[in-house]
C-alpha cells in the first residue's frame, strides 16, 4: 500500500531564510509523489510533480523537491521564504495502480510560519 | 478557464437529514474525485469516476454515502440520515484522465456542519 508521512506537522521560518518540509513515502510501486499546497480559506493549488523523469523538480513560486529513492524521501525546500508562502502543505502519493492509481493519498499536513 | 467549482460552499443541517453536495469539473476533464478532509487532517479519498462509471469507490465510509456523475461531467455527493461525524470540508477535484501522472485540480470545497 502507498504512504506517506510528513515529519514535521509545523515549521517556523523567518522571511528571507530557507523552507525545508520533509516527507517520505512507501510505495510497492514507482510512485508519482506531488506537493500540494493550501491557503486559508482556499483550495488546493498543485506545487510540483514527480513522475519518474528528473530527480529534481522544480514547481511554482520557487519550490523544488528531490526524489530520492534510496530514502524513500521527497522534501521540499525553497531557498528563501517569503511571508506569502505561510499556508499548510501536504505531501502526497498517487494510489498506485490499476483502478486506484489515480486516488491520491495525503499527509496529514505541515504547517508552514514565516516571520517578518 | 474556469476551475472546478463546488456547490453549496457552506451546509448546515441536522442529524439524521439528507445532504446533496454538487461539483462542476473543468470542461473536457473525463476523471472526477470526491474526497473529505476533517479538521487537522489531510484529504481522504472517497470515490472517483472515469466518465459516468464510478471506478473506485472504495474510501466511502459506508453504505449512507452514494456518488453520482450521470452525464459524466457534474457530480452529486449524496449523504443521507447525517450525522456528527460527517461534519467536514468535502472536495471535488477533476483531471483529464484518470492515470496516477494526472493533475488534479482542485474545487475550494463545501463546508457540512451536521449538528
Amino acid at each position: 500500500a502507498q504512504s506517506v508521512t510528513q515529519l514535521d506537522s509545523h515549521v517556523s521560518v523567518s522571511e528571507g531564510t530557507p523552507v525545508l518540509l520533509r516527507c517520505n513515502y512507501s510505495s510497492s510501486y514507482s510512485p508519482s509523489l506531488f506537493w500540494y499546497v493550501q491557503h486559508p480559506n482556499k483550495g488546493l493549488q498543485l506545487l510540483l510533480k514527480y513522475t519518474s523523469a528528473a530527480t529534481l523538480v522544480k514547481g511554482i513560486n520557487g519550490f523544488e523537491a528531490e526524489f530520492k529513492k534510496s530514502e524513500t524521501s521527497f522534501h521540499l525546500t525553497k531557498p528563501s521564504a517569503h511571508m506569502s508562502d505561510a499556508a499548510e502543505y501536504f505531501c502526497v502519493v498517487s494510489g498506485g495502480y490499476g483502478g486506484s492509481q489515480g486516488n491520491l493519498i495525503f499527509g496529514k499536513g505541515t504547517k508552514l510560519s514565516v516571520k517578518p | 478557464g474556469a476551475g472546478v467549482s463546488q456547490t453549496p460552499s457552506n451546509k448546515v443541517t441536522e442529524k439524521g437529514k439528507y445532504v446533496e453536495l454538487r461539483c462542476d469539473p473543468i470542461s473536457g476533464h473525463t476523471a472526477l474525485y470526491w474526497y473529505r478532509q476533517s479538521l487537522g487532517q489531510g484529504p481522504e479519498f472517497l470515490i472517483y469516476f472515469q466518465g459516468t462509471g464510478a471506478a473506485d469507490d472504495s474510501g466511502l465510509p459506508n453504505d449512507r454515502f452514494f456518488a453520482v456523475r450521470p452525464e459524466g461531467s457534474v457530480s452529486t455527493l449524496k449523504i443521507q440520515r447525517t450525522e456528527r461525524g460527517d461534519s467536514a470540508v468535502y472536495l471535488c477535484a477533476s483531471s483529464l484522465n484518470a492515470g496516477g501522472t494526472d493533475t488534479q485540480y482542485f474545487g475550494p470545497g463545501t463546508r457540512l456542519t451536521v449538528l
